[in-house]
């Protein structure tokens, strides 16, 4: 079992929807919770942090955590052609300070 | 102001070649990191940088691949004798401190291919 796993998709959705990304993970030690988006080429960067149980929202996007069940989830409202992109999910121990990625969702937003 | 910067962007190179990887942190961050990205592993940490601490080397996957940190700042990852399974795209990354909340900024990486 990897220790964080994402559903590879792609993911596609029509211009204007909502799409929603999900991530699980193993390690119940885990505090820290990031989504990256990377487009094809370039290097990740960062949408939504989120470390407490609930929702957290900026802009469009819409990060959800449940430490009891180990997932951690992402919204993206209203989505737009420039959205399509490989979303990571990256988790984070207390202890020691090195991400720990899932395989990443690829979505397809289409016009 | 200016991100994480990596040289060189793109390196070709022979097996059983030696390689070295620049990275420059956004200046004042403290922490810095090596991950590297294939298309059959995704994502995966090699070793950080923490202030003037030892570092963590955990992820490194053998010891042909080392680092170092000069000044607390610039960064170099060697790999010695490359192999094919080597060639991936290096990030690096650097954040403020090292607190489970910091975000890591990631730098354009160096694509490595090893032929």
């Amino acid at each position: 079992q990897k220790e964080v796993e994402q559903n590879s998709g792609p993911l596609s959705v029509p211009e204007g929807a909502i799409a929603s990304l999900n991530c699980t993970y193993s390690d119940r030690g885990s505090q820290s919770f990031f989504w990256y988006r990377q487009y094809s080429g370039k290097s990740p960067e960062l949408i939504m942090s989120i470390y407490s149980n609930g929702d957290k929202e900026d802009g469009r996007f819409t990060a959800q955590l449940n430490k009891a069940s180990q997932y951690v989830s992402l919204l993206i409202r209203d989505s737009q052609p420039s959205d399509s992109a490989t979303y990571l999910c990256a988790v984070k121990r207390a202890a020691g300070n090195k991400l720990t990625f899932g395989g990443g969702t690829r979505v397809l937003v289409k016009p | 102001g200016a991100g994480v910067s990596q040289s060189p962007s793109n390196k070709v190179t022979e097996k059983g070649k030696d390689v070295e990887l620049r990275c420059d942190p956004i200046s004042g961050h403290t922490a810095l990191y090596w991950y590297r990205q294939s298309l059959g592993q995704g994502l995966e940490f090699l070793i950080y940088f923490q202030g003037n601490s030892a570092p963590d080397k955990s992820g490194l996957p053998s010891d042909r691949f080392s680092a170092e940190r000069t000044g607390g700042s610039v960064s170099t990852l060697t790999i010695q004798r490359t192999q094919q399974e080597d060639s991936a795209v290096y990030l690096c990354a650097s954040s403020f401190t090292w607190t489970p909340t910091d975000t890591q900024y990631f730098g354009p990486g160096t694509r490595l291919t090893v032929l």
